[in-house]
């Protein structure tokens, strides 16, 4: 099958500037997130979508970043505007329903200047 | 503390070695997952356990649900098995808790 697809692979932007993160999941796959990985640590969640609903975005910083899955399938992040500490690779993964393995996007790796 | 503990943090090793990383978690799991980064960030998922032992090539990926402890094996080790290797707890619908990664090198 084919994996998750992620665009664009890098993307180098200044503060305060506006940036978009695309996902295309495994079809099938009902639940689809994006993660943040700051250099160094491990991924952090910032939203998970259960077909185009939401069911976390506890740590998804609300006034700048937003997250939209249209019709349950693809999915994009925004950042508006972007701050220096933004500069991290954003995962996108999706997983079946039940019980089930991840399966990961390549990641965008977003730099701000 | 961590929900998901890894060691060690940092591992150089001389190809050929037999290499065992660790991950003990703290929390009640369907899953672990053992994913595998290299340098450019892609994560590529190596082996999902639910009990037992799973192998794969040079890999081989135990888990102690008893014991909350799961270890990744890596025989004949190859400088093209460096890369971040991090702990995962989770699955399906449920979001993944993160081990902050352990770096290995194998040097030639």
């Amino acid at each position: 099958e084919a994996g998750v697809a992620q665009s664009p692979r890098y993307k180098i932007i200044e503060k305060r500037q506006s940036v978009a993160f695309w996902c295309n999941p495994i079809s099938g796959h009902a639940t689809l997130y994006w993660y943040q990985q700051i250099l160094g640590q491990g991924p952090k969640l910032l939203i998970q979508f259960q077909n185009n609903g939401v069911v976390d975005d506890s740590q998804l910083p609300k006034d700048r970043f937003s997250a939209e899955r249209l019709k349950g399938v693809d999915s994009t992040l925004k950042i508006q505007p972007a701050k220096l500490e933004d500069s991290a690779v954003y995962l996108c993964a999706s997983s079946r329903q039940v019980f089930g393995g991840y399966t990961f996007g390549s990641g965008t790796r977003l730099t701000v200047v | 503390k961590n929900e998901v503990e890894q060691s060690p943090q940092n591992l150089t090793a001389q190809e050929g070695e037999f290499i065992t990383i660790n991950c003990s978690y703290s929390v009640g799991i369907s899953a672990l997952h053992w994913l595998q980064q290299h340098p450019g960030g892609g994560i590529v998922s190596l082996f999902m356990l639910s009990s037992g032992k799973k192998k794969h090539g040079r890999l081989i990926a135990t888990i102690n649900i008893q014991e909350k402890h799961s270890s990744l094996h890596i025989t004949a080790s190859h400088p093209r098995d460096s890369a971040v290797y991090i702990c995962a707890v989770g699955g399906g619908s449920e979001k993944l808790v993160f081990g902050k990664g352990m770096k290995l090198t194998v040097n030639p």
